[in-house]
Parts: C-alpha cells; structure tokens; sequence
C-alpha cells in the first residue's frame, strides 16, 4: 500500500494550510497524521482520521473520504513549520505503511 | 506519562552489529492492544519504521530489512532490544523507539522516544 504526499506546501500566517495524503480507497483506512520538527521526536496530530491526542490544538482537523486524506491547519502559525506524515495500517500485511511527509513552511 | 529512551552507539563500523535499547515508563507490554517499535529516519529522507513487536509477542519486520533485524522485549523490565546486523553507512540515521496503540482497525504510534543519532562509518 502506497501513500502518495506532496514534497512540499507553504502558507502565511493565519490562514490555513492543508496537506493532502493520497492512496488508494484510503477513506475505507484510519489515516494518522505526526508532525516532525528538527531534532525533535515526532508528534502525533491526529488519529483515526479526525481524533486530536490531548495537548493538540483545535487548529489541527482532518477529513479523508475516497482516495485522499486530508489534515488541515488553520491559523497557522510560525511554530506549526514542520515535516508533516500520513500512516495507516496495512492490514493485509499487518504493519504500518508512512507516507513520504510534507515539510510546511510558514512564510 | 508515557516515555520512552533510547540508547546504544553513537558510531558503528561497517559490518558491524548494532544494538539498540528502548527503556520506557507509563505502560507495559502485556496490556493488551499495546506495541513498540522502532522507527528510523536518515538525514533528509522519510520515516522509515523497521520492527515492531506487540502485547501478544507478534512481530513485525520491514520486508527490505527482515534479514537483518531482530526486536525482543522484556516485559519485566520495560524494554525492547533492536538488533541490526551488518550495518552500512545507508544505515545512518535517528532511530526512534515508539510506543504503539491499537484503535478501531489499526495501530498507530501514540509516543516517540528523543531519538539517538547513529552514524556507519569506518
């Protein structure tokens, strides 16, 4: 199973930003987004599509129907810049499948 | 409060074996629905997870490496041991232990370890 994201978005701050993860029939699979900033360990954003851990802001939403997955922030701010990744569970082969991340920039 | 650390060398010869520990705090391996894992990431590229083992001792391997890796836990003592042999300088990156939670139909990693930066060099 393949999770197809784009290299790279850019947006200003306070608006929003939105980071696609593509695969095939992925609206039938739980898509969970990390955010990965330098020298630091990932975090997990969201869960089961649209589930935010504890501690993660309201600014971090998802949505993910047919073939695409979506995690959208808004608001941005300077602190959200960061590497961005998708993951689902292959169940066939039983083990997690990444995406191959967005890196956000925050103009 | 989950944490998780790792720890092992910094600098490993090529051909060599690299051992890797996971000491982690606020779960444990026999609750049902829970794993760790171990995921890595070379300078620029991608997350790349690479062995994960669960509450129920299943284990799993990334398919490129299966050959080379090998994870054991020690439920008693809250850690997970990665062992990969033959090592490369392909194989320098941050390796990170992670803690992993099953929901609904799929597992998800729900904590990550600092990491430790291991670089193959001779």
């Amino acid at each position: 199973y393949v999770l197809t994201q784009p290299p790279s978005e850019s947006v200003a701050p306070g608006k929003t930003a939105t980071i696609t993860c593509g695969g095939n029939n992925i609206g039938s699979e739980s898509v969970h987004w990390y955010q990965h900033k330098p020298g630091r360990a990932p975090v997990l954003v969201l869960y089961y599509d649209t589930d935010r851990p504890s501690g993660i802001p309201q600014r971090f939403s998802g949505s993910n129907s047919g073939n695409t997955a979506t995690l959208t922030i808004s608001r941005v701010e300077a602190g959200d810049e960061a590497d961005y990744y998708c993951q689902v569970w292959d169940t066939g082969s039983d083990h997690p499948v990444f995406g191959g991340g967005t890196k956000l920039t925050v103009l | 409060q989950i944490t998780l650390k790792e720890s092992g060398p910094t600098l490993v010869r090529p051909t060599q074996t690299l051992t890797l520990t996971c000491s982690f705090s606020g779960f444990s391996l026999s609750t049902s629905s829970v794993g760790v894992g171990w995921v890595r990431q070379p300078p620029g590229k991608a997350l790349e997870w690479l062995a994960l083992v669960f509450w129920d001792d299943r284990y799993r391997y990334r398919t490129s490496l299966r050959n080379r890796l090998t994870i054991k836990k020690d439920t008693s003592r809250n850690q997970v041991a990665l062992t990969m042999t033959n090592m490369d300088p392909m194989d320098s990156a941050t390796y990170y232990c992670t803690h992993l939670l099953w929901y609904g139909e799929s597992y998800y990693f729900n904590s990550w370890g600092q990491g430790t930066l291991v670089t193959v060099s001779s």
